[in-house]
């Protein structure tokens, strides 16, 4: 069973930031927060994953709560190829990345 | 350019045949996965390996094979025992088996009953 849950569905203005949530309330101290985005009929493309700390690439930045119980994905500038079902997962040593539903995200012009 | 490689992308498959995915790459990376995914929902882990030799049955291992001969290769083969074969099947692979290194994903083959 995924350990996260994630809105459904959402959209966002093309050109403005895309925050995504996510819930992990029975997160543990050793798992890692990763988030993954699908295109249609692609594999999931990794995009960052963190334990404690905030954290930015390329693409986006992960903020967790310091509680850790629950974190946002930002997509600063969102494009229209940004347009895609984003996955928030936690993951320990101990067993695999559970992808739930996703959050499918829009992006409008 | 380093990466995973599937294929094919899209396969068919008669009643009571057993059919073979492969799944290449090319970064080193020690652990390998494969994962079904059905329509609208998230993925779920079929088998992985830590490393070569070496395999485990995932969350929804029956009527799947796996084989782990070579450190680039981990073919699935969906047997005649899958009775519900038509999904999307992913592979993946990471540096090594542990939380902190992300799983890098290939572009997927269809499977669809004939």
């Amino acid at each position: 069973d995924a350990k996260t849950t994630q809105p459904p569905s959402m959209d966002c203005a093309e050109g403005r930031a895309a925050n995504l949530p996510c819930n992990h309330s029975t997160i543990s101290g050793n798992e890692y927060v990763y988030w993954y985005r699908q295109i249609h009929s692609q594999g999931p493309q990794y995009i960052i994953h963190g334990l404690k700390n905030n954290e930015t690439n390329e693409m986006a930045s992960l903020i967790i709560t310091e509680d850790r119980k629950s974190s946002t994905l930002i997509l600063p500038h969102a494009t229209l190829r940004d347009t895609a079902v984003y996955y928030c997962i936690v993951r320990d040593n101990n067993n695999d990345m559970r992808f739930g539903a996703g959050t499918r995200l829009t992006v409008k012009p | 350019d380093g990466g995973i490689t599937q294929s094919p992308k899209y396969l068919f498959r008669k009643e009571g045949q057993n059919v073979t995915l492969s799944c290449e790459q090319n970064l080193n990376h020690d652990a390998m996965y494969w994962y079904r995914q059905d329509p609208g929902q998230g993925l779920r882990l079929i088998y992985y390996s830590q490393i070569v030799n070496d395999f485990q049955k995932g969350d929804i291992a029956e009527g799947y094979s796996v084989s782990r001969e070579k450190k680039e290769s981990f073919p699935l083969t969906v047997t005649s025992a899958q009775k519900n074969p038509t999904a999307f099947y992913l592979c993946a692979s990471s540096i090594i088996w542990v939380a902190n290194q992300p799983q890098h994903f290939g572009d997927g083959t269809r499977l669809s009953i004939l």
